[in-house]
């Protein structure tokens, strides 16, 4: 079954670091561009970074550039998202998408408050 | 990279059909035809209606349709179901590999 399973989500105070995992089951990571999307709870999708298949063209969005990084292992089949200097503003549910199409994760949630 | 502008809220009864439209500009939505559309349920992932500009994945029924003019594109929704009632998002790709979400559309069948 293709799956994606976010983790690592939780409560940091503001200046901290968090890595965000999304383990893939069924397909490789590694043929596929992979996305991070953001999602204040009740609040609109916002794209955060992509991964191409390539491993190295990378994007971010302006709101995270430079303090977020995004890395794939292809031996463990698995997308990070490095996340440092957290804001209160970067308090939402991750989701990591395979090629922005059918197959999303269920989303963790992460916490930027004192 | 401004979110794309979609109305906050669209509704129709059931069988009607309603539209909802998606704008950008030149530098996502108009320039190319990567306009994505998708569908979220309460506490759900977002799940993918339509792919560059007007596909359907399979298992996504006819009833959903998308389409592009200029910087607009459009999801239209035909025989309103119960069911549909989610929110729906547009997504475009906006160049030097981002992209970029709509503000959402909350759609009410009455």
């Amino acid at each position: 079954e293709v799956q994606l399973v976010e983790s690592g989500g939780d409560l940091v105070q503001p200046g901290g670091s968090l890595r965000l995992s999304c383990a893939a089951s069924g397909f490789n990571v590694n043929g596929y561009s992979m996305h991070w999307v953001r999602q204040v709870p009740g609040k609109g999708l916002v794209w955060v970074s992509r991964i191409k298949s390539d491993g190295t063209t990378i994007a971010y969005a302006d709101s995270v550039k430079g303090r977020f990084t995004i890395s794939r292992d292809n031996a463990k089949n698995t997308v990070y998202l490095q996340m440092n200097s957290l804001r209160a503003e970067d308090t939402a549910i991750y989701y990591c998408a395979r090629d922005l199409t059918s197959v999303w994760g269920q989303g963790t949630m992460v916490t930027v408050s004192s | 990279q401004s979110a794309l502008t979609q109305p906050p809220s669209a509704s129709g009864s059931p069988g009607q059909s309603v539209t909802i439209s998606c704008t950008g500009t030149s530098s996502d939505v108009g320039g190319y035809n990567y306009v994505y559309w998708y569908q979220q349920h309460p506490g759900k992932a977002p799940k993918l209606l339509i792919y560059d500009v007007s596909k359907r994945p399979s298992g996504v029924p006819d009833r959903f349709s998308g389409s592009k003019s200029g910087n607009t594109a459009s999801l239209t929704v035909s025989g309103l179901q119960a069911g549909d009632e989610a929110d729906f998002y547009c997504c475009s790709y906006a160049g030097s590999n981002t992209f970029v979400f709509g503000g959402g559309t909350k759609l009410t069948v009455l």
